[in-house]
């Protein structure tokens, strides 16, 4: 079975514009969540989405967004970019995403730079 | 934003040799999950715990769920080169909708053939 996808690999912008990236979870994967990791860091949690709604936000500005189709598939959006939004952008799938525990699994991530 | 606690920040070992690392938080989380990361890639899911006191093993990987809730382990046994990578844990709530992960900074590790 095909993992976690995400497009693009790679993405270079400049400070003010906007991006759009999406992600594929695993089949039968429902919840979709996403994360940014900087350079020496962890991940940090952005958004989780479970049946095409906001299940959680972590600590980002409003020119975060995302939002989850019908195939589960999913996307996150930023505005207005700043130099400190350059990042490996993840998005991880598991099975659900409303008070159970499962695992979450990762795909190769959008590595996004903002000059 | 929060982070749990891992140090050292890289370990240096000698092929065949095991490794310990530790992962500590002020706060309790109901599940652990151990990753590993190479570079340019997303982190490869190693291990889960869903117990306190829980003790798992995959392969040569072992990880416990410590009792407080407030940390976990993990041990390598006779390390390869292929275990070079960063490794990270993650703590989970369990506490409703929202089951994000938090995760530490991350050990890198380096394996001397």
């Amino acid at each position: 079975d095909a993992g976690v996808t995400q497009s693009p690999t790679h993405l270079i912008k400049t400070r003010g514009q906007h991006v759009t990236l999406r992600c594929s979870p695993i089949s039968g994967h429902k919840s979709v969540s996403w994360y940014q990791q900087v350079l020496g860091q962890g991940p940090q949690f952005i958004f989780q989405y479970y049946e095409k709604e906001e299940r959680g936000r972590g600590n980002f500005p409003d020119r975060f967004s995302a939002r989850q189709f019908p195939n589960y598939s999913s996307e996150l959006n930023v505005n207005a970019l700043l130099l400190g939004d350059s990042a490996l952008y993840l998005c991880a799938s598991s099975r659900h995403g409303t008070g159970l525990t499962y695992e979450q699994y990762f795909g190769p991530g959008t590595r996004l730079t903002v000059t | 934003g929060q982070q749990l606690n891992q140090s050292p920040q890289s370990m240096f070992i000698q092929e065949g040799e095991d490794v310990s690392m530790n992962c500590t938080s002020s706060s309790i989380f109901n599940t652990w999950l151990w990753y590993k990361q190479d570079p340019g890639e997303g982190p490869v899911l190693l291990i889960a715990l869903y117990k306190a006191g829980e003790l798992t093993s995959n392969g040569r990987l072992t990880a416990q769920f410590g009792i407080t809730r407030k940390d976990s382990f993990l041990n390598i046994s006779a390390s390869i080169p292929s275990d070079v990578g960063i490794y990270f844990c993650a703590g989970q709530p369990n506490t409703g909708a929202n089951s994000k992960l938090t995760f530490g900074k991350g050990i890198t590790l380096s394996v001397r053939p």
